[in-house]
């Protein structure tokens, strides 16, 4: 069955400073990997994703996040992070033909000024 | 385009009461999702609709929460009777296509 690890449970940084947040994956096949972010009070917005081809995938906002078979990672970047950005960020892995996504717990960002 | 709708967004009932929550998804999206989000947790599906049936409710506690969704357009995720530990965030997500899923805002559940 497939999971998704996002080992840091916290991450701080300075606004203006680049940030990247990781993600780790299990899955026996090529897997479709997802970057959502939630804001208090709201719900999951979809950052962006990959499904195949080019392993840099650009999103909105500002980020992107590239694909590494090798190390069944799924990492988030953004090179100049705004105050507007803290948020919590969930990578996610779907698979099979069920339509069904796994959400990793979280990574909550906190930007200071 | 009007998002995904969720009521109510915030509820505070007494365990044993029952609860009610509505979605309306996005319009046209014939996919329709519910999730249950615990405090310092992604979401988790509680049930996933294509249309008007349940495709896969493995996830969704019988004995205490149904859903329905009987026209094939906005869904009644229901709880009764509620336990201390249902509190938590249930987030409704319609979709078109396959795993393009977009999410409502929630309806943060308090149970005391």
């Amino acid at each position: 069955a497939q999971s998704v690890t996002q080992p840091d449970i916290h991450i701080t940084v300075s606004e203006g400073a680049s940030l990247e947040l990781r993600c780790n994956y299990s899955y026996g096949a090529t897997p479709y990997l997802f970057w959502y972010v939630q804001s208090p009070g709201q719900g999951l917005q979809l950052l962006l994703k990959y499904f195949s081809g080019d392993t840099l995938v650009q999103g909105i906002k500002g980020f992107e996040a590239e694909f590494k078979r090798s190390q069944s990672s799924f990492n988030l970047r953004k090179p100049s992070v705004h105050w507007s950005d803290a948020a919590e960020y969930f990578c996610a892995v779907g698979a099979g033909r069920d339509d069904k996504i796994i959400f990793g717990k979280g990574t909550r960002l906190h930007i200071l000024p | 385009e009007a998002g995904v709708v969720q009521s109510p967004r915030y509820k505070i009932i007494e365990k044993k009461q029952p609860v009610a929550f509505w979605c309306n998804p996005i319009s046209g999206h014939n996919t329709l999702y519910w999730y249950l989000q615990n405090l310092g947790q992604g979401p988790e599906l509680l049930i996933r609709y294509e249309n008007e049936e349940a495709v896969d409710d493995s996830q969704l506690p019988k004995d205490r929460f149904s859903a329905e969704r009987l026209k094939g357009v906005d869904s009644t995720l229901k709880i009764q009777p509620a336990e201390l530990g249902d509190s938590a965030v249930y987030l409704c997500a319609s979709s078109s296509s396959s795993y393009e899923q977009y999410f409502g805002p929630g309806t943060r559940l308090t149970v005391t």
